[in-house]
């Protein structure tokens, strides 16, 4: 079975503190996605990845950045983070295809205060 | 990649088929049906997918009009345990795969 493992599944921090999230996947896909998720706003893309140190925007990229150093790990990271940014984080990995379904991890729960 | 639209939410009878349509009117020829859903406080589960053919496997069946236009996913005998949020999205082939997920549909199973 894939398995997809985030760090945390609760996280605390505070206004302006860098965070970091990871995200490793055991089956060696090629895409790997973060998305945040918010009451009444469904899932939301934050950035892609379809290669190591290759990544995309998603739709709501701003105040995040990401890092593929390698293949099976993809981190988020909050530069400076904000009120606005607690959320449930989640990451997905994905083999590359036409057909291939997306695996999630558990999720992290961030809060900043 | 082609918006889907899904009722905010649905109520069905355990042990009743539960029947969730989706609207999925601008697909385009190489883009598939999928299905996954939340379960409280866990990552989306994948659930099944077609092009344009019914497709069954242990969890659900789905059917797919012939114009493609929509689509149902149904639980045959809903339990307790599939309360979940359940999301209908759209994969266009080829390429990696930008996907986005709207609210979903709420559904409840009731005792």
């Amino acid at each position: 079975d894939v398995k997809v493992t985030q760090s945390s599944r609760y996280l605390v921090k505070r206004t302006g503190e860098k965070v970091f999230l990871e995200c490793v996947q055991d089956m060696d896909h090629e895409n790997m996605f973060w998305y945040r998720q918010d009451p009444g706003l469904g899932l939301r893309l934050i950035y892609f990845s379809y290669d190591v140190k290759m990544k995309e925007k998603g739709d709501i990229p701003e105040g995040y950045s990401v890092s593929r150093e390698k293949k099976e790990r993809f981190s988020l990271i909050l530069e400076s983070a904000s009120t606005n940014q607690t959320s449930m984080y989640l990451c997905a990995s994905q083999r590359q295809g036409a057909r291939e379904t997306q695996y999630f991890g558990p999720g992290t729960r961030l809060l900043v205060l | 990649d082609a918006k889907t639209t899904q009722p905010t939410s649905m109520d069905c009878a355990e042990g009743r088929a539960a029947n969730l349509p989706c609207n999925h009117s601008t697909i385009s020829g190489n883009e598939y049906v999928y299905w996954y859903r939340q379960i409280h406080s866990q990552g989306p589960q994948y659930i099944i997918h077609g092009l344009k053919n019914n497709e069954t496997n242990e969890m659900a069946s789905l059917i797919i009009t012939e114009d493609r236009k929509s689509s149902t996913l149904i639980l045959p005998h809903a339990t307790l345990r599939d309360t979940a949020v359940y999301y209908c999205i759209v994969y266009r082939s080829g390429g990696y795969q930008k996907v986005t997920f709207g609210t979903g549909t709420k559904l409840q199973v009731i005792p």
